[in-house]
């Protein structure tokens, strides 16, 4: 039974570009979550998606971050126009159900580096 | 609002040492739920245990026991006869529930050294 998924694991990009990481729930859940870990800190949420719906994004900076969960695929955090303050840890996690109840399940993380 | 202190930046033991990891949370709600997560070296998130408010039962897990009081508003976490590998950084998180909330909120970690 597969974890969940997060990939790119590692993710270099320079001043200025896209930065796209991607998200496989656990099977059979269907709630979607990202977090941010800036080195030597804790993890910050930043969205909270459902199939094809985005539930809260208050976490999500104004400008340049979007996320998306599709009906088909992966959920998709990008980042536009990237700057060094991006470099972190992404995490992602699911659930089978609304994330207050139930236990998020965490994947391995991408760390983005932005030179 | 919700929010949870972990006070403990930093604790070195000794192996076979007993250690405890201090969290306090705060919350309006009365219906939440409290975490624990382990973050080895390798840096992925490890699920430990969840605790919900109206459970204050304490709970052991092998070496691992939890220590849940209301009144304090704390849920601390203890590993007895520490090993090496339980070296990482732990954290301490809370959701409420019924509002409509459903981020979970972290603690800043504890990162706990265990020296052979």
């Amino acid at each position: 039974n597969a974890g969940v998924m997060q990939n790119p694991r590692h993710l270099v990009r320079r001043r200025g570009q896209e930065a796209r990481l991607r998200c496989s729930p656990m099977k059979g859940h269907s709630h979607v979550y990202w977090y941010r870990q800036l080195p030597e800190e804790g993890l910050k949420f930043m969205v909270y998606l459902q199939k094809e719906n985005i539930i809260d994004e208050s976490g999500m900076p104004k400008e340049r971050f979007s996320a998306e969960f599709p009906k088909e695929g992966p959920s998709i955090l990008r980042i536009q126009q990237v700057v060094r303050g991006d470099s972190a840890a992404y995490f992602c996690a699911s659930s089978p159900g609304q994330g207050g109840q139930e236990t998020q399940y965490f994947g391995p993380g991408t760390r983005l580096l932005v030179l | 609002a919700q929010k949870v202190t972990q006070a403990q930046t930093e604790i070195s033991v000794v192996e076979k040492e007993d250690v405890t990891l201090d969290c306090v949370y705060e919350t309006r709600d009365t219906t939440y739920y409290l975490f624990w997560y382990k973050q080895p070296p390798s840096g992925e998130l490890v699920f430990l245990i969840r605790r919900n408010s109206f459970d204050e039962q304490n709970e052991i897990s092998g070496r691992y026991s939890w220590n849940f009081q209301k009144s304090t508003s704390s849920f601390n976490f203890t590993i007895t006869a520490s090993q090496v590998v339980d070296s990482a950084v732990y954290f301490c998180a809370l959701s409420e529930a019924g509002t409509g909330g459903f981020k979970t909120i972290f603690g800043a970690g504890t990162r706990l050294f265990v020296k052979a």
